[in-house]
Parts: structure tokens; C-alpha cells; sequence
């Protein structure tokens, strides 16, 4: 399974935007990329997910280049509520489990 | 979205007890379901493989006999932490890919565990 590389931390404010880059080199070609994102004491929830080129959906966006050894999670003007930790995963549809990495946390402050 | 429910939500019980955790698909059947378990302050560590009608596949450093998975039905998956001890205290998170070629995986809410 590839490994994905993610910051540790990123800081922001209140109705900025947050681009949280993931590196997966040795992504395979039958591999998406899911983004999560998880507050304490709960289970990670679904964010997006794409293929390649770009992805909007009503939360967020997802863009992934070409050589698709990156992604990057874009979250438009984030809120004090979007403070949690976000996972990049990459896996394909056989039904095999999600390996998570260290993910990223993110703290946005007023 | 699909949901992914677990119950209890949190237990606390005594050293050398088991427990028994549910993780259930509520609108969905899932031939795979997977456990979690996630220590404060860390990432979620897959612990399973949970597939209906078969054995459970664990990840090395996974004792089988402790944590006992049994997958019964297309929406029911149960994990018992049997025997339990102080150092098994953690979150348990189960998930659930949708039957019939989804590419998405759900996550339940998640089951706190404390062991006396």
C-alpha cells in the first residue's frame, strides 16, 4: 500500500484558505485518494475523494497532478469548528482496508 | 452517506472481563467491515479484517484469541476484547465498505474502552 506523507500541524485563522499538501510517491495506478477528517472522540468522516485532475465538492476541494505523486486538500475560508486532524489515504476498490498515516492537525484560531 | 453505527458508545468494566463490541451498517450491506483502535493522541491502527461468512484476517501483532471478530451477517460485525487489561484501554473504531464495488469506506462513531 502507498505511503503518504502529510505536516504534522498547520495553523490558521478564521476565513482563510487551508491547503494541506500529502505526498504518496509510490501511489498504483488502480489507487484513489481519500481525504478524512476526524474531531476527538469520534470516527474520521469522509471528506473527499478523487482520481486524478481536480474534485469540488459543497466542503472542499481536491487537486491532484499528473503525475499524481501529490494531492493537495483545499478548505475555502474554514471556521473555528473545522479544528481537527485531516488524514490523506490512498487505496483502490478491491476491499482492502485504509492504512493510515500520522495525519495533519489543524488549528484555526479567531 | 451511508452510516455506520457502534455500540456501546463507551464502556468502562473490571481487569479479566470481555466485552463486546457491535459495529452495524445501517442502510447498507458490507461484505468487509475493518477494526480500528486508536490511543490518544495517534492515528488509527488497523487491528482487522472482517469478511461475512469467513475468518477475520489480524495484523501482525494482533493477538486472534484476545480479540475475537465475528462477522454473521452482511451488517453486523461484533469484536470482543476478551480477557481484558488496563493496556487494551483505547478507542475502537470500526469501518464498512458498501457491498458491490463502492470506493468509499464509512467509519462508525467509535467505542471508548476503559479497563479497571
Amino acid at each position: 500500500l502507498a505511503k503518504t506523507t502529510q505536516p504534522i500541524s498547520m495553523d490558521s485563522y478564521e476565513g482563510q484558505e487551508v491547503n494541506i499538501t500529502c505526498s504518496h510517491n509510490n501511489i498504483a495506478t488502480n489507487d484513489y485518494i481519500t481525504w478524512y477528517q476526524q474531531f476527538p472522540s469520534q470516527g474520521p468522516r469522509f471528506i473527499i475523494q478523487g482520481y486524478k485532475t481536480k474534485v469540488t465538492n459543497e466542503v472542499a476541494s481536491l487537486f491532484i497532478p499528473a503525475d499524481r505523486k501529490s494531492s493537495t486538500l483545499s478548505l475555502p475560508r474554514v471556521s473555528l469548528s473545522d479544528t481537527a486532524v485531516y488524514y490523506c489515504l490512498v487505496g483502490d476498490q478491491a476491499g482492502t482496508a485504509l492504512i493510515f498515516g500520522k495525519g495533519t492537525t489543524l488549528s484555526v484560531s479567531s | 452517506g451511508a452510516v455506520v453505527s457502534q455500540h456501546p458508545s463507551r464502556v468502562i468494566c473490571k481487569s479479566g472481563t470481555s466485552v463486546k463490541i457491535e459495529c452495524r451498517s445501517l442502510d447498507f450491506q458490507a461484505t468487509t467491515m475493518f477494526w480500528y483502535r486508536q490511543f490518544p493522541k495517534q492515528s488509527l491502527m488497523l487491528m482487522a479484517t472482517s469478511n461475512e461468512g469467513s475468518k477475520a484476517t489480524y495484523e501482525q501483532g494482533v493477538e486472534k484469541d484476545k480479540f475475537l471478530i465475528n462477522h454473521a451477517s452482511l451488517t453486523l460485525s461484533t469484536l470482543t476484547v476478551t480477557s481484558a487489561h488496563p493496556e487494551d484501554s483505547s478507542f475502537y473504531i470500526c469501518s464498512a465498505r458498501p457491498s458491490g464495488g463502492w470506493n468509499e469506506q464509512f467509519f462508525g462513531p467509535g467505542t471508548r474502552l476503559t479497563v479497571l
